[in-house]
């Protein structure tokens, strides 16, 4: 089925480590995204790539780096996790600004 | 700082029945308006995009609103149904960018046989 494939669906990691989320689409779309969802809150974008090559940073940057690796794939990097890291992950993909955005299924981490 | 604030944080209803759910956003203007649905352990799916000037939109039995004037959305489902359980998040694009689409929290919508 198209959409975006986000793996792995759970992680674990002890405070320190280091792991890459992984991101693709199979809808040739040009826009992909990084966001985050913490409990009552609305998710928040981490970091953008508008088109394949760029990347932007979003509301909560801080301790996560990306890789628009090519057009179909987006990687989010955590290099020292961090308790405060513990959330589901999101990514999203469009092709136009008002158009719809696809989200994947979501990474569950935990930060311990 | 752009806000969006939904309520009910929570709401449940029995099958067969229908309930709007409300969205209430800040003054900053805005390009575009959608809700979206999130049943759990799974991504947000689109429902709905409004602009600002249109003021309703139809997705089969979900029919969302908009109030520019007083910066309020609302989205109604009709002839609710079990599979209808899920969080609904109203979501502003306040300028078109990516860095400006701001998430309500969501609804938590319980639909009880």
């Amino acid at each position: 089925n198209a959409g975006v494939t986000q793996t792995p669906k759970f992680q674990v990691l002890k405070t320190g480590q280091s792991m890459t989320l992984q991101c693709a689409q199979d809808m040739n779309h040009n826009s992909m995204y990084w966001y985050r969802q913490d409990p009552g809150m609305g998710l928040r974008l981490i970091y953008y790539s508008a088109s394949e090559g760029t990347t932007d940073k979003g509301e909560v940057p801080n301790g996560y780096n990306v890789s628009r690796l090519n057009k179909r794939e987006f990687s989010l990097r955590l290099e020292s996790a961090a308790p405060s890291q513990t959330s589901v992950y999101f990514c999203a993909s469009s092709e136009r600004k008002v158009g719809g955005y696809t989200f994947g299924s979501g990474t569950r981490l935990t930060v311990v | 700082k752009n806000q969006v604030e939904q309520s009910p944080q929570s709401l449940i209803i029995l099958e067969g029945k229908n309930c709007t759910l409300q969205c209430n956003y800040t003054v900053s203007p805005f390009s575009n308006l959608r809700w979206y649905k999130q049943d759990t352990g799974r991504g947000p799916v689109s429902l709905t995009i409004m602009t600002f000037s249109e003021n309703t939109k139809s997705n089969g039995r979900y029919t969302a609103t908009l109030d520019a004037d007083t910066k309020q959305s609302s989205l109604h489902i009709t002839a609710s149904q079990l599979s209808d359980s899920a969080s609904y998040i109203c979501v502003v694009d306040f300028s078109g960018s990516a860095r400006q689409l701001t998430f309500g929290s969501g609804t938590q919508l319980t639909v009880l046989p």
